[in-house]
């Protein structure tokens, strides 16, 4: 399985752009790299993906560079309902995911 | 439309007894997933369907960990005699081959308590 770092947390102030970056150096070709957040005692949220371009949706956008080998989650407008932990995976149909630690994201009023 | 659904939301068993875990999975996903989360941890993967058939058993702990998938749809995670360390949110997932392109879609979990 590839494997992910991200920064263990980080802080938004409320109403500004949260960039949340990850690092996936190994990932296959075939691999998108897919991004999910988890609110306390929720499930996993699905939140984008993307396998070479750049994407966006009306959660977040996704930037991944040329090399494939790190992203960026871009929550353009943060709110307090944001603060969870973020995950990046790369992945593919009929795989696991393998959630690592993610980053601690927290949106300060 | 119908999101992933579990059942039950919450189970406290004693030590030692056997329980079974639902997951009904969005209508049409060939693929459904088992995870669980014990507290305070990441997610770890139990299993894989991929229509009735488990391709990917790798992540059951022990034996006393078995899941089935009838019909292409529900799936049913059974624990035989539990043990407190079992304790932990089990989550299920599926995701569909499609224009969707593999992403997986979560239930909301069942939190099970073993006394």
């Amino acid at each position: 399985d590839a494997k992910t770092t991200q920064p263990p947390s980080m802080d938004c102030a409320e109403g500004r752009a949260a960039n949340l970056p990850c690092n996936h150096s190994t990932i296959s070709g075939n691999e998108y790299v897919y991004w999910y957040r988890q609110i306390h005692s929720q499930g996993p949220q699905y939140i984008i993906h993307g396998l070479k371009n750049n994407e966006t949706n009306e959660m977040a956008s996704l930037i991944i560079t040329e090399d494939r080998k790190s992203s960026t989650l871009i929550l353009p407008h943060a709110t307090l309902r944001d603060t969870a932990v973020y995950y990046c995976i790369p992945g593919n149909y009929g795989q696991n995911f393998v959630f690592g630690p993610g980053t601690r994201l927290s949106v300060l009023p | 439309g119908a999101g992933v659904s579990q059942s039950p939301s919450n189970k406290v068993t004693e030590k030692g007894k056997d329980v079974e875990l639902r997951c009904d999975p969005i209508s049409g996903h060939t693929a459904l997933y088992w995870y669980r989360q014990s507290l305070g941890q990441g997610l770890e993967f139990l299993i894989y369907f991929q229509g009735n058939s488990a391709p990917d058993k790798s992540g059951l702990p022990s034996d006393r960990f078995s899941a089935e998938r009838t019909g292409g749809s529900v799936s049913t995670l059974t624990i035989q005699r539990t043990q407190q360390e079992d304790s932990a949110v089990y989550l299920c997932a599926s995701s569909s081959r499609g224009a969707g392109l593999g992403e997986q879609y979560f239930g909301p979990g069942t939190r099970l308590t073993v006394t």
